[in-house]
């Protein structure tokens, strides 16, 4: 079954907003949580990560948001670009080296 | 910047015949991951590898599928015979002890089965 559920399937804002990418999990073993950035015909890309014990991380425009309460994490895009556009996908996995358990992906298109 | 390999980046076969994949990961990592990406859906693992042992096949259809790291560096994927329900993305990854849990993958090799 679908360890790890992302929302939406498709998203699009206009340049310089804000697109925000919701996953949620059941797994409470789960203890890495990445995402991926992937455009056409390429391989994902390691985009950004954060481990259970943070609340929020940032790096440049790109922000993970993580409630371990809830088991839900996100990530949030300030300042969208064109060159934004791209398939995401979020995972998480279980300590050391386990495979990752990737979402169905978010497309998202970033309109000039 | 090392990357992950792959080849080849395209492949087209018929139904019922053998096809193979190969996969030569970042220098030094010793996990090896196949996953398969069909198209519109996130990757799912095939088959992971630690050094030359598979650590997790569970999810490999063994009837056709079969795996090889054999010297725990470069890997083999093979598919026979496929099926047209094997068309799909195939993408490999590697990741490291030293490197954790961070996962880097390769440029893919699509595979089309008519």
């Amino acid at each position: 079954q679908q360890q790890v559920k992302q929302s939406p399937q498709s998203l699009i804002v206009q340049k310089g907003g804000i697109s925000i990418i919701n996953c949620a999990y059941e797994n409470t073993a789960f203890d890495y949580f990445p995402w991926y950035q992937q455009f056409p015909g390429k391989g994902p890309a390691l985009l950004i990560a954060i481990r259970p014990d943070v609340s929020e991380k940032k790096e440049g425009r790109f922000t993970i948001s993580f409630n371990k309460s809830a088991k839900q994490f996100s990530l949030h895009i300030m300042d969208s670009q064109p060159g934004d556009s791209a398939t995401y996908f979020c995972a998480a996995s279980k300590p050391s080296g386990y495979a990752l358990n990737f979402g169905k992906g978010t497309s998202l298109l970033v309109t000039p | 910047e090392a990357e992950v390999a792959q080849s080849p980046r395209y492949k087209i076969t018929e139904k019922s015949q053998a096809v193979a994949f190969w996969c030569d990961p970042i220098s030094g990592h010793a996990t090896l991951y196949w996953y398969r990406q069909i198209l519109g859906q996130g990757p799912e693992l095939l088959v992971q590898f630690q050094d030359e042992s598979v650590v997790d096949d569970s999810q490999l259809p063994k009837d056709r599928f079969s795996a090889e790291r054999l010297k725990g560096v470069d890997s083999t994927l093979k598919i026979q015979p496929a099926e047209l329900g094997d068309s799909a993305m195939y993408l490999c990854a590697s990741s490291s002890p030293a490197g954790g849990t961070e996962q880097y993958f390769g440029p893919g090799t699509r595979l089309t089965v008519t």
